[in-house]
């Protein structure tokens, strides 16, 4: 059973660009939730999917968005890049039935020049 | 406000010793608390889920315990070894929808 799967593992874009990310949940799972991990910090939630639906948004501008597709896989899409979005985005996956657990991919690492 | 807050922030112990990890958290309106594990550059690998309900979570060398009145979790791990060595973060979710809180994490380092 493959868990959380997420591409690319790293890229590196140009300040004002625009980038997107993917992530394949693990299988049985329904939710996908997107976090923002800076050096040293905890991850921080950019906003969840549910049904195709954003559920909750964390503090993040509407720079961030995101979309989720009828097999549960998401997409993280990040416009005008600025160096301050240099980070490893995150994403982890859940059952709505099942007590809110979350399994996590391995991340992409996000470097803007 | 949802605050959780994990001390210390690095940690040293020599193989064999006994590693104790504490996480607090501010609003004890807590869900589930679970505890992550973190290798450099890597994503989290899940260790324990304690429901509210719970007071502890074992499995193999790991306990968690879980105090919701205080605000607390402790995760316990026994006869450490060097590859132990990580970054442990412990999170909190408010609802079964899974949105969590995180600390900033423990780095631990076990020496040979």
């Amino acid at each position: 059973d493959a868990g959380v799967t997420q591409s690319p593992t790293h890229l590196i874009k140009t300040r004002g660009q625009q980038v997107t990310l993917r992530c394949s949940p693990k299988s049985g799972h329904d939710t996908v939730s997107w976090y923002q991990q800076a050096l040293g910090q905890g991850p921080q939630f950019i906003f969840q999917y549910y049904e195709e639906e954003e559920r909750q948004r964390g503090n993040f501008p509407d720079r961030f968005s995101g979309h989720q597709f009828p097999n549960y896989s998401s997409e993280l899409n990040v416009n005008a890049l600025w160096l301050g979005d240099s980070a490893l985005y995150l994403c982890a996956s859940s059952f709505s039935g099942r007590y809110g657990e979350a399994f996590f991919g391995q991340g992409t690492r996000l470097t803007v020049v | 406000k949802q605050e959780v807050t994990q001390i210390p922030a690095a940690l040293s112990v020599p193989e064999g010793e006994n590693l104790v990890l504490n996480c607090s958290f501010t609003d004890s309106a807590i869900y589930n608390l679970q505890w992550f594990r973190q290798d450099p550059g890597k994503g989290l690998t899940s260790l324990l889920l304690i429901q509210s309900s719970q007071r502890e979570q074992t499995s193999g060398r790991l306990n968690a315990s879980l105090d919701k009145s205080s605000g607390r979790s402790t995760l316990y791990i026994a006869a450490s070894q060097p590859g132990d060595s990580a970054t442990y973060l412990c999170a909190v979710s408010g609802d079964s929808w899974g949105k969590l809180q995180f600390g900033a994490g423990t780095q631990v380092v076990v020496t040979p």
